[in-house]
């Protein structure tokens, strides 16, 4: 699975917009980006993913760039519960013939809303 | 309601004890996985399963084991090989290709 590289740390005022950057400069074709976020202590949680379309859901968006090298998850409206830290995860289509490729996850970036 | 169970929430062993952590889920996946998460670290995957009685080793299976003898199942033994067992251990299943794993809400071992 390709490599990612996120910021350590970031920081959000309650209310304003998100943007959490992801760099993945060796994806392959066949690999989807996937975000997951963690609550301190909890299991992670699904977000949203893609391939090359932008996408969004009642969570959030995911642009990804045409080249596919990097994307950015956006949270609209942050609030004080989206405090977290945040996986990008790039994950093959395929591994060895079977369908289920395994998540790798990076360092995360820990995400702090403040009032 | 459908989900996965991981238990119990806190485990705590003596040193050169084995431990089996439990894992279950009713979504009827097909593939399940483990992971291990040390204080300010990201997640490290342990062991993976696609299907059941097949598994395989991820990045840190030394001194860890698994079975898959049920497709809701996927219990990991830690062994006394384990050379620092005391984290979070993260259980997660999907459905297939392309699609969100699901996380259980984890085990905290502690071995003292």
């Amino acid at each position: 699975d390709a490599k990612t590289t996120q910021p350590p740390s970031m920081d959000c005022a309650e209310g304003r917009a998100a943007n959490l950057p992801c760099n993945h400069s060796t994806i392959s074709g066949n690999e989807y980006v996937y975000w997951y976020r963690q609550i301190h202590s909890q299991g992670p949680q699904y977000i949203i993913h893609g391939l090359k379309n932008n996408e969004t859901n009642e969570m959030a968006s995911l642009i990804i760039t045409e080249d596919r090298k990097s994307s950015t998850l956006i949270l609209p409206h942050a609030t004080l519960r989206d405090t977290a830290v945040y996986y990008c995860i790039v994950r093959v289509g395929n591994a060895g013939g079977t369908s289920y490729g395994k998540l790798t996850f990076g360092q995360g970036t820990i995400l702090t809303v403040h009032p | 309601d459908g989900g996965i169970t991981q238990s119990p929430k806190y485990l705590f062993r003596k040193e050169g004890q084995n431990v089996t952590l439990s894992c279950e889920q009713n979504l009827n996946h097909d593939a399940m996985y483990w992971y291990r998460q040390d204080p300010g670290q990201g997640l490290r995957l342990i062991y993976y399963s696609q299907i059941v009685n097949d598994f395989q080793k991820g990045d840190i299976a030394e001194g860890y084991s698994v079975s898959r003898e049920k497709k809701e199942s996927f219990p990991l033994t830690v062994t006394s090989a384990q050379k620092n067992p005391t984290a979070f251990y993260l259980c997660a299943s999907n459905r297939g290709l392309n699609t969100e794993a699901f996380f259980g809400q984890g085990t905290r071992l502690t071995v003292v």
